[in-house]
């Protein structure tokens, strides 16, 4: 099976902090995801990748950036920690191989609180 | 990029099927139409997907309409483990959309014993 670990489920960080949300898949996928989930608003894609060192915005990309210097990990960087960055992010892979038809992997997800 | 609609919950009885509907009526002849649950504190996980014909797995079957402007994601016997937040995803073909998947808000399923 797919595994796709993020490496913290809870983290509280300071308003202003630099924070550093981690993301590994196990199974060689060329697609990789970072998406927010609030209540009422559903999930937003932030960012993803199609290729190692290759990115591109999602939905909501403003205050976020991201990092993929090997194919297993992407990386996710609130470069200024705000309130209105507190949220439950998932990191999701997929193949390329299948095209349109390549279900995605999630995560379980890191609940982020900013104070 | 084509959206979805889907009632914002259903309840159903254990053991009994549960039909999940969901519009897309501006659905393009590329996009593929998927599903996914998300079953509390956990990440959502893939249940099935579908072009043009009706698709089965060991999870659920998946109806599409003839027009394609619309499906049916049929849990066939729901358990008390079925209960999550279910969600009809198309995927955008194209450009910078390749791949990338938009999430609604999904069907909060109930399922009581």
């Amino acid at each position: 099976d797919v595994k796709v670990t993020q490496s913290s489920r809870y983290l509280v960080k300071r308003t202003g902090e630099k924070v550093f949300l981690e993301c590994v898949q196990d199974m060689d996928h060329e697609n990789m995801f970072w998406y927010r989930q609030d209540p009422g608003l559903g999930l937003r894609l932030i960012y993803f990748s199609y290729d190692v060192k290759m990115k591109e915005k999602g939905d909501i990309p403003e205050g976020y950036s991201v990092s993929r210097e090997k194919k297993e990990r992407f990386s996710l960087i609130l470069e200024s920690a705000s309130t209105n960055q507190t949220s439950m992010y998932l990191c999701a892979s997929s193949s390329a191989s299948s095209g349109l038809r390549s279900p995605l992997h999630f995560g379980n997800g890191t609940r982020l609180t900013v104070t | 990029d084509a959206k979805t609609t889907q009632p914002n919950s259903m309840e159903s009885n254990e053991e009994e099927p549960v039909h999940l509907p969901c519009n897309h009526s501006t659905i393009s002849g590329t996009d593929y139409i998927h599903w996914y649950r998300q079953l509390p504190s956990q990440g959502p996980e893939y249940v099935i997907h579908g072009l043009t014909s009706n698709v089965n797995n060991r999870m659920a079957s998946l109806a599409i309409a003839e027009d394609r402007k619309s499906s049916t994601l049929i849990l066939h016997r729901a358990t008390l483990r079925d209960a999550a937040v279910y969600y009809c995803i198309l995927t955008s073909a194209g450009g910078t959309s390749y791949g990338k998947l938009t999430f609604g808000q999904g069907t909060i399923l109930t399922v009581h014993p």
